[in-house]
């Protein structure tokens, strides 16, 4: 398996402003996904983060507004720019090992925006 | 469209009784199938996954589930469900983007399993 963290855990953010999140991995990972989910409802696919490239979005995801960077196969970050309170939502990280065919998932990050 | 389905939002079952949480899918191609169990206020965590051989799969927790490729199906099942079990279950396939061939994860809605002691 592979033990992934992410910072913040949590945070209270003002509308308007933006945050960036990040997702660190113990051991080098083929994929890395962002993910939105309201509590206990589905995942959202937002993107997938290209080591070395622009992300793959989703419909209905755009650069400007989830900006993600991938400098090498442990670490990824994902900003949520220009908040408002729809984008309140856990922001999940998840990765694909080398080794296997399932995703791993972080603990995630809670978002509120006031 | 490739997709997902848990046609349940909500499953309840007697502690020590059978259980069965339904998933079906539609995805061109063989499929790749997982399952995820979300306890609450926690992360997901893998339970087990379908890739090819055989139909019945085991994975964590005693949990089993069986491909169906007639039935396009990937029911979750465990024979003897605990008040522990109780959780956010959710089905996910694995489908290839046709334009790069890269792959991403599609999820199903979730079924909240609760146990009844």
């Amino acid at each position: 398996s592979a033990v992934i963290s992410q910072k913040p855990s949590r945070d209270i953010c003002q509308r308007g402003t933006s945050l960036t999140i990040q997702c660190q991995v113990d051991s080098q990972v083929t994929m890395m996904f962002w993910y939105r989910q309201q509590p206990g409802q589905s995942l959202t696919l937002i993107a997938t983060a290209n080591q070395g490239s622009e992300a793959t979005y989703e419909s209905g995801f755009v650069i400007d507004k989830f900006p993600i960077s991938r400098p090498n196969l442990t670490f990824s970050t994902l900003t949520v720019s220009n908040m408002s309170p729809e984008d309140s939502s856990i922001y999940l990280c998840s990765v694909v090992t080398l080794t296997y065919n399932e995703q791993f998932f972080g603990p995630g990050t809670r978002l509120t925006v006031l | 469209a490739q997709s997902v389905a848990q046609p349940e939002d909500q499953v309840n079952v007697a502690e020590g009784n059978p259980l069965t949480v339904k998933c079906t899918y539609s995805v061109s191609g063989n499929p790749y199938l997982f399952w995820y169990v979300q306890y609450p206020n926690r992360g997901l965590q893998f339970l087990l996954k379908y890739i090819t051989g055989d139909n019945l799969v085991k994975g964590s927790y005693g949990f089993e589930a069986e491909f169906n490729k007639s039935q396009t199906s990937f029911h979750l099942k465990k024979p003897s469900a605990l008040v522990s079990d109780s959780a956010l279950y959710f089905c996910a396939v694995r489908v290839v983007r046709p334009t790069s061939g890269t792959y991403k994860y599609i999820f199903g809605t979730g079924t909240r399993l609760k146990v009844l002691a």
